[in-house]
């Protein structure tokens, strides 16, 4: 079956750590996503890629890095420098092209700081 | 800068009811319109995908309507049943990316 993975499901860090959330699409699509959701917001967007070695920062980038080093992975690594990494982490992907058709969603990692 | 509103925040219903829930977006150059369904701690799945061009998408109990001058979209639900019960949000494309509203929490009591 196709569609997107993230792992893993639950994730503890502590300060000062950095830590890689692991995305995988297996939908041959194009653009990958990463999504930080926190209580009663929506969720925000963090990093997206259109291509494969390229991305773009999205509105909340800052203490996060992203890589896309093959089409169907997008991981995204926490920082020491991200003040308040507590959230659950969603990555999604999109077909031909950045935003311009249905957006599919992974499972979400939830990421807690001990 | 887009922003999405989702009105209520809360909805909650009897089993059997039909319900609309209400989305509004300030940047009427959307080029589509997503609604998703998400369970607690899951991730979200997607309902619906009107396109820009389009004024309104059917599946099955699920009707999503978009009218972007006024700079709304609905999603009618039929018949409401407990399995319904989920938060849902609402997405703008323009651009690059989607813009999410904060979503509507509804219950559906047996």
């Amino acid at each position: 079956d196709g569609g997107i993975t993230q792992s893993p499901k639950y994730l503890f860090r502590k300060e000062g750590q950095n830590v890689t959330l692991s995305c995988e699409q297996n939908l041959n699509h194009d653009a990958m996503y990463w999504y930080r959701q926190d209580p009663g917001q929506g969720l925000r967007l963090i990093y997206y890629s259109q291509i494969v070695n390229d991305f773009q920062k999205g509105d909340i980038a800052e203490g996060y890095s992203v890589s896309r080093e093959k089409k169907e992975s997008f991981p995204l690594t926490v920082t020491s420098a991200q003040k308040n990494p507590t959230a659950f982490y969603l990555c999604a992907s999109t077909r031909e092209g950045v935003g311009s058709h249905e957006q599919f969603f992974g499972p979400g990692t939830r990421l807690t700081v001990l | 800068k887009q922003e999405v509103t989702q009105i209520p925040a809360a909805l909650s219903v009897p089993e059997g009811e039909n319900l609309v829930l209400n989305c509004s977006f300030t940047d009427s150059a959307i080029y589509n319109l997503q609604w998703f369904r998400q369970d607690p701690g899951k991730g979200l799945t997607s309902l619906l995908l009107i396109q820009s061009s389009q004024r309104e998408q059917t599946s099955g109990r699920l009707n999503a309507s978009l009218d972007k001058s006024s700079g709304r979209s609905t999603l009618y639900i039929a018949a409401s049943q407990p399995g319904d019960s989920a938060t849902y949000l609402c997405a703008g494309g323009s651009n690059y990316k989607l813009t999410f509203g904060k979503g509507t929490l509804l219950t559906v009591n047996p």
